[in-house]
Formats: C-alpha cells, structure tokens, sequence
C-alpha cells in the first residue's frame, strides 16, 4: 500500500538530548513537510522541502533541523535548543504542482522526561 | 503571509443534524482550499477539497462553499453520525506553497 510511514509512534526525550523522527513515502511525492500540533493550535509548518537536498525554513523552525538526501525520506530532529519539545509531530508529503492536497503519516508523539 | 481562522472550535449536535464550520482566509490569491478530518491519535485525511474556479464541491453528505468576494469558506456535514465526531481542518494555499491551517473545530455527534 501506498502511503506514509512515520516512526516510532511514541518518543521520549531526556533533557539536553537530541531525538530523531523518521518519515518514509513511497508516494512518489516530491515535497514533504515536517508540521507540529499543539492542542488548541492547529497545525504550524516547522520545515519542508520540494526537492532532494533542499529545505525551507517554515514558521517555527528554530530548535529543529532536516535533511533530504533521498525522495522518501525527511527525518526531522528535534534539537536540544526546543525548550518546549513535548508536541504530536505531523510529517506529510504531496506533488509539487498547483493545488494538491498533502498526505499525511500518523504521527509521532514526542514527551520530555 | 497567508491567515485562516477556523469557527467554531467547538460544535455539538445531535446525531441526524448538520453541522456547518467556517473559515476565512486574508491572502486574496489563495486558490486551494482543502478540509481535513482527524481522528484521535492519527494524522488528518483529507475529506474534500475546492478550488478557485469553483463556488460549490459535494460528496455524499459532505459539501464545501467558497465565497471569493468575502474570502471565506465552509464545510457542510449533511445528516450527521457518530461516526462523524472528529477534529476538522480547513486549509488554504497558493499554486504549490505549502497549506496554512485553521485551529480546527471539534465535531461532537450526540447520538
């Protein structure tokens, strides 16, 4: 099946420790974009990219970092400068044309120790 | 930058009504608009979407309006069901820029 896997499904990180979350598609998309839910705040862009080897700062992008070395994937870390990491990361993916919808895995949850 | 905002974000109602959630945006060349549906612990899946050159999309008991004028939009939920009862997205975009989200609505369907 077609779709978005992202993984683990629960984290848990110690203070001054950085985690990385994986996300894999294997939907041929070309963009994928790393989103952070907060209750009460919708979804707010951290970072996305519509090519391999290039990113895009979104709008709270600090204390995070990306790479895109391969099309399937966009591992995001969550680095010990996000002093308020505990969130539900949302990673999703879509083509580059006009006016597609974005697909999306279903989450990892992140808590602070 | 673009701007969504998203009412309510809380709505009840009993099982067999509609429910309506609406959404205004602020940039005026935004031409996407797509909703989404959430359920506990997953990621959202995308219910319907609209695009610019079109006023109204229906699907079964779901429909969405878009007034460009007022730069606003809607979901309709027709004859509700328990099943319905999730956290609901809008979105807007412009050409291939990544979606700006509304806050969400919670839906509650009362049987």
């Amino acid at each position: 099946d077609g779709g978005i896997t992202q993984s683990p499904k629960y984290l848990f990180r110690k203070e001054g420790q950085n985690v990385t979350l994986s996300c894999e598609q294997n939907l041929n998309h070309d963009a994928m974009y790393w989103y952070r839910q907060d209750p009460g705040q919708g979804l707010r862009l951290i970072y996305y990219s519509q090519i391999v080897n290039d990113f895009q700062k979104g709008d709270i992008a600090e204390g995070y970092s990306v790479s895109r070395e391969k099309k399937e994937s966009f591992p995001l870390t969550v680095t010990s400068a996000q002093k308020n990491p505990t969130a539900f990361y949302l990673c999703a993916s879509s083509t580059v044309n006009s006016n597609q919808p974005q697909h999306f895995g279903d989450g990892t949850r992140l808590s602070i120790l | 930058g673009e701007n969504v905002e998203q009412h309510p974000s809380t709505l009840s109602v009993q099982e067999g009504d509609s429910a309506v959630i609406k959404c205004t945006y602020s940039d005026s060349a935004s031409n996407y608009f797509p909703w989404y549906k959430q359920e506990l612990g997953k990621g959202p899946q995308l219910i319907i979407d609209i695009r610019s050159n079109v006023g109204e999309k229906k699907d079964q008991r779901i429909a969405v309006t878009l007034n460009k004028t007022a730069k606003h939009f809607s979901l309709h939920i027709t004859e509700t069901q328990p099943e319905d009862s999730a956290v609901y997205f809008c979105a807007a975009s412009v050409g291939n820029t990544p979606l700006v989200f509304g806050k969400g609505t919670r839906l509650s369907v009362i049987a």
